[in-house]
């Protein structure tokens, strides 16, 4: 089956830097989606980014298809950008279900 | 912007009762699926729900676990005999269907489960 992997597993930042979050996948890119588990467990999603890159606000990503990767920028980080990120892929369509692997997650940590 | 919303947030319930948890899709949504993460773990997938019936289930969602859509309206995961090793967070997600690019899951805020 699919594998995700997600790096790094935890991070710590001051406010105001920036990183980047990696997601590889071990099978070709069909969907993928990235999401914000903030400190109440919610699940927000934040892109829906099969290939090439979007913004939105602090936060763009780009997903490298043919690379099996996809990254998460976040810039000038604050403290309510803190919890776990995920990104999840598809299984290929056609399948009977089209449900989403996760990866592991990446916890965050802004500190002020 | 529209939302799966779930109930109850929070349920705290002895080992071997039955519980009953309820989601309610986005009305135009066709596929619906439950998932579940035991604390400090990812998300894991239980099963999905397409035309009234499962499509697919995975390894956890054993004979104990039951999903129904009664009225329509509202998508229902049962645990009959709960064991402490359902304490987890429940999320249910749906998502329009086609190939399009707008076939994004969209998830609930979750319910948490405890059984003691």
């Amino acid at each position: 089956g699919i594998q995700v992997e997600q790096s790094p597993p935890d991070l710590i930042l001051q406010e105001g830097a920036n990183s980047t979050l990696r997601c590889n996948f071990s099978d070709s890119v069909n969907n993928l989606q990235w999401f914000h588990q903030n400190p109440w467990g919610q699940l927000i999603n934040l892109f829906y980014i099969p290939s090439g890159t979007k913004q939105n606000g602090r936060l763009s990503a780009t997903t490298v298809a043919t690379e099996r990767y996809s990254l998460l920028y976040i810039s000038s980080s604050q403290t309510t950008d803190s919890g776990v990120y995920f990104c999840a892929e598809r299984t290929p369509y056609g399948g009977a279900t089209n449900k989403l692997i996760f990866g592991t997650g990446t916890l965050l940590a802004v500190q002020p | 912007e529209p939302e799966v919303t779930q109930t109850p947030s929070h349920q705290v319930t002895q080992m071997g009762q039955e519980v009953i948890l309820r989601c309610v899709p986005i009305s135009n949504h066709l596929y619906f699926y439950w998932y579940r993460q035991i604390l400090g773990q990812k998300v894991e997938f239980l099963v999905s729900f397409y035309n009234n019936e499962i499509s697919e289930k995975s390894e956890i969602f054993d004979d104990q676990f039951s999903v129904e859509r009664p009225d329509g309206s509202n998508f229902t995961l049962k645990i009959r005999s709960t064991k402490l090793e359902d304490s987890a967070m429940y999320f249910c997600a749906t998502r329009t269907g086609g190939i399009s690019g707008a076939n994004v899951l969209t998830f609930g805020a979750g319910s948490r489960l405890t059984v003691l």
